[in-house]
């Protein structure tokens, strides 16, 4: 089974600058999916960013981007130029290209922006 | 925008009583998943629905269970009721196999007294 790891319950960061949430998982699978979600107060899951483990390049999508080390098994969220819309809770999950389409969770990370 | 719609949005139930969650999917998505979030957790699979059939389910016992409806939009029920059941359960829409991504809807928070 699959597992994900984010070890870092909470993070702050001033406004407009730069921060990095940690994640690491574990897989015997050589193709997979890996995501970074955000939920603000509002509950509902917002995909941040995606990652398909067979690309070398690392995703990127306007301030967010992610560093992806697939021998390390490392996937973790680089958010430039912070903003106070980016406080929210960010889960890291994993997601196998095989069966049915269940994503595996981390325990996530709350981010505190600084004005 | 996801499309994804939930009901209720809160609920507050005794122990021992049955409840019904609903989700409705995004157009176009025949898959529905669904997952139960812990305060201080990350979502959790419960199981999930293709074509109205079953398609996976995650460790949880058998008095919870759910629907697929011809529209694709989905039900899940949770028998005899425990106090460890009160969390946020999240609905996500896809495309079984045409699409990496899931669309979730706003959550249904659950408490059990």
């Amino acid at each position: 089974a699959q597992t994900v790891t984010q070890s870092q319950p909470e993070m702050s960061v001033q406004e407009a600058e730069t921060v990095t949430l940690s994640c690491t998982y574990d897989t015997s699978e050589s193709d997979y999916y890996l995501f970074w979600y955000k939920q603000p107060p509002s509950r509902q899951m917002i995909l941040v960013i995606r990652q398909e483990a067979y690309k070398q390049q690392n995703a990127t999508e306007n301030r967010f981007s992610v560093n992806f080390q697939k021998a390390a098994k490392s996937f973790s969220l680089k958010i430039s130029d912070s903003q106070l819309g980016d406080a929210a809770m960010y889960f890291c999950a994993y997601r196998s290209p095989f069966g049915n389409e269940k994503l595996t969770f981390g325990t996530g990370t709350r981010l505190t922006i600084i004005p | 925008e996801t499309g994804v719609t939930q009901s209720p949005t809160h609920l507050i139930k005794t122990r021992g009583q049955q409840v019904t969650l609903r989700c409705s999917s995004q157009s176009g998505h025949n898959t529905v998943s669904w997952y139960q979030q812990a305060l201080g957790q990350g979502p959790q699979f419960i199981f999930q629905y293709y074509r109205e059939e079953e398609n996976g389910r995650g460790n949880f016992p058998p008095r919870f269970s759910g629907l697929q409806f011809p529209n694709y939009s989905s039900e899940l029920n949770v028998n005899a009721l425990e106090l460890d059941d009160s969390a946020l359960y999240l609905c996500a829409s896809s495309i079984f196999q045409g699409s990496t991504e899931a669309f979730f809807g706003q959550g249904t928070r659950l408490t059990v007294v």
